[in-house]
C-alpha cells in the first residue's frame, strides 16, 4: 500500500539559510500534519491542513510557514535556520475519521 | 486532548505477551484511544484504536475498561523487532485536521 512520502530524507543547512521540506500524502487523504522531533524528544505538533486550508496550529515558529497545494501535497518552509531547528520532521496524512499515517521523516541538520 | 499516563519503560521476554497499560481518566465521551509506536528514528506507526469495545487486528489487541479510564495494549507474542516507544493517545476522530499530542510513551525492551 502507498505510504506518506517525504523528501528529502536528509538535509544539511547552515545557520540563517532556508529549507523546504515536502510531503506527499497517501492518495485520497485530505489532511496533512507536520511534527518536529528533537533529539531525545517526543514528536511535537507544528501545523495541519485540511482541504488546503490551515486547520490547526501548534508550536510552530514564526520563521516557519507551510501550505497544502491543490494536489494535496504539502511543503514546510523554514527560514533563518537556527541550530535548534536540527530535528526529525515528520509529515502525517489522514482522511476523515481515519487514523493518521506517518512518513519516515526528514532529518534536518543545521551546522 | 485528554492527558494520558504510561509507564516510562517495560521489559518483555521474546515470545511472551507484552501488556502496555495506559491511564486516561479524563477522556471525553467522543474521544477514542489510539496506539502508535516509534522504532528508533522512524516515523510513528499506527497500531490500533478503539472507542469502548475491545479491538484486535493483525498487530495487537486493545482492551478498554468499562469506565474507559484506562486501556491496555497487548502484543501477543513479542519479538525483538517490537522494541520501540509506544504512545497511547486519546483524541476525537479526525474531523478536519486536529493535532495529535504525543505524551512521553512507554519504552518497551523485548529481550531474547
Amino acid at each position: 500500500a502507498a505510504g506518506v512520502i517525504q523528501s528529502p530524507r536528509h538535509l544539511i543547512k547552515e545557520k540563517r539559510e532556508t529549507a523546504t521540506l515536502k510531503c506527499y500524502p497517501i492518495p485520497r487523504h485530505d489532511t496533512v500534519y507536520w511534527y518536529q522531533q528533537g533529539p531525545g524528544q517526543d514528536p511535537q505538533f507544528l501545523i495541519s491542513f485540511y482541504e488546503k486550508m490551515q486547520s490547526d496550529k501548534g508550536s510552530i515558529p514564526d520563521r516557519f510557514s507551510a501550505q497544502q497545494f491543490s494536489d494535496y501535497h504539502s511543503e514546510l518552509n523554514m527560514s533563518s535556520l537556527e541550530l535548534g531547528d536540527s530535528a526529525l520532521y515528520f509529515c502525517a496524512s489522514s482522511s476523515l475519521g481515519e487514523p493518521q499515517h506517518f512518513g519516515d521523516g526528514t532529518r534536518l541538520s543545521i551546522l | 486532548d485528554a492527558k494520558t499516563t504510561q509507564p516510562t519503560s517495560m521489559d518483555c521476554a521474546e515470545g511472551r505477551a507484552a501488556n502496555l497499560p495506559c491511564n486516561h481518566s479524563t477522556i471525553s465521551g467522543n474521544e477514542y484511544v489510539y496506539w502508535y509506536r516509534q522504532i528508533h528514528s522512524q516515523g510513528p506507526q499506527y497500531i490500533i484504536h478503539g472507542l469502548k469495545n475491545n479491538e484486535t487486528n493483525e498487530m495487537a489487541s486493545l482492551i478498554i475498561t468499562e469506565d474507559r479510564k484506562s486501556s491496555t495494549l497487548i502484543l501477543p507474542h513479542a519479538t525483538l523487532r517490537d522494541t520501540a516507544v509506544y504512545y497511547c493517545i486519546v483524541r476525537a476522530p479526525n474531523t478536519g485536521g486536529f493535532k495529535t499530542i504525543f505524551g512521553a510513551g512507554t519504552r518497551l525492551f523485548v529481550k531474547a
